[in-house]
């Protein structure tokens, strides 16, 4: 595959359960991002890894836990949502922090 | 971070050209125009960007007006694929490591077969 994936593509959960969303990228980039998307909401950033490491944390609740074991792939822990957190979640990486990024196609995760 | 201002929809006829609006007024000398586009159920897509001559590549023509307080995405014939929400973002590249692309609400443009 080329490019950024995700998955799954599609979520629906329940505010007790622990799930995980996965972004791998296929283009040898270095920093990556994850992104939430709201219905008639701009995109809002969320984190921010380059290298492994974690550079940006926008005030995110601690029910979301990213983690990024090498520079191909980034995860999103999720547990005990709030329906509020119904979303499209982007998955973004670039070559180096502050060149373009290229997008995922998403995960659209619904809270019950 | 300096704003951008872009009409909240647009429509084209099928195979014509589209002029896609943004102004950014309050634009500093280091910030980059970035358009980004959104097609409906993927995630955005990079178009084009520029700092102050036009730029063109593949996907469109990116024109910046000479005090750079607007600039113009020009999409030279659009198909029925183009139909998306267009962002138009400014990227202050002296801020290294300021990685927040600021998304507006866009131009929902709609191409009429």
């Amino acid at each position: 595959e080329t490019g950024v994936t995700q998955t799954p593509r599609h979520l629906v959960m329940g505010m007790t359960n622990k799930k995980s969303l996965k972004c791998e990228q296929h283009l040898g980039h270095n920093a990556m991002y994850w992104y939430k998307q709201s219905a008639k909401k701009p995109l809002e950033l969320m984190f921010v890894y380059n290298f492994k490491e974690q550079t940006e944390n926008n005030s995110v609740p601690s029910r979301f836990s990213p983690e990024c074991p090498n520079s191909s792939h980034l995860f999103l822990h999720l547990h005990t949502l709030q329906p509020e957190d119904s979303a499209l979640y982007l998955c973004a990486s670039s070559q180096a922090l502050g060149d373009t990024q290229y997008f995922g196609p998403g995960t659209r995760l619904t809270v019950l | 971070d300096a704003k951008t201002t872009q009409p909240n929809s647009m429509e084209s006829n099928e195979e014509e050209p589209v002029h896609l609006p943004c102004n950014h007024s309050t634009i500093s000398g280091t910030d980059y125009i970035h358009w980004y586009r959104q097609l409906p159920s993927q995630g955005p897509e990079y178009v084009i960007h520029g700092l102050t001559s036009n730029v063109n590549n593949r996907m469109a023509s990116l024109a910046i007006a000479e005090d750079r307080k607007s600039s113009t995405l020009i999409l030279h014939r659009a198909t029925l694929r183009d139909a998306a929400v267009y962002y138009c973002i400014l990227r202050d590249r002296s801020n290294f490591g300021n990685e927040k692309l600021t998304f507006g609400t866009g131009t929902r443009l709609t191409i009429i077969p």
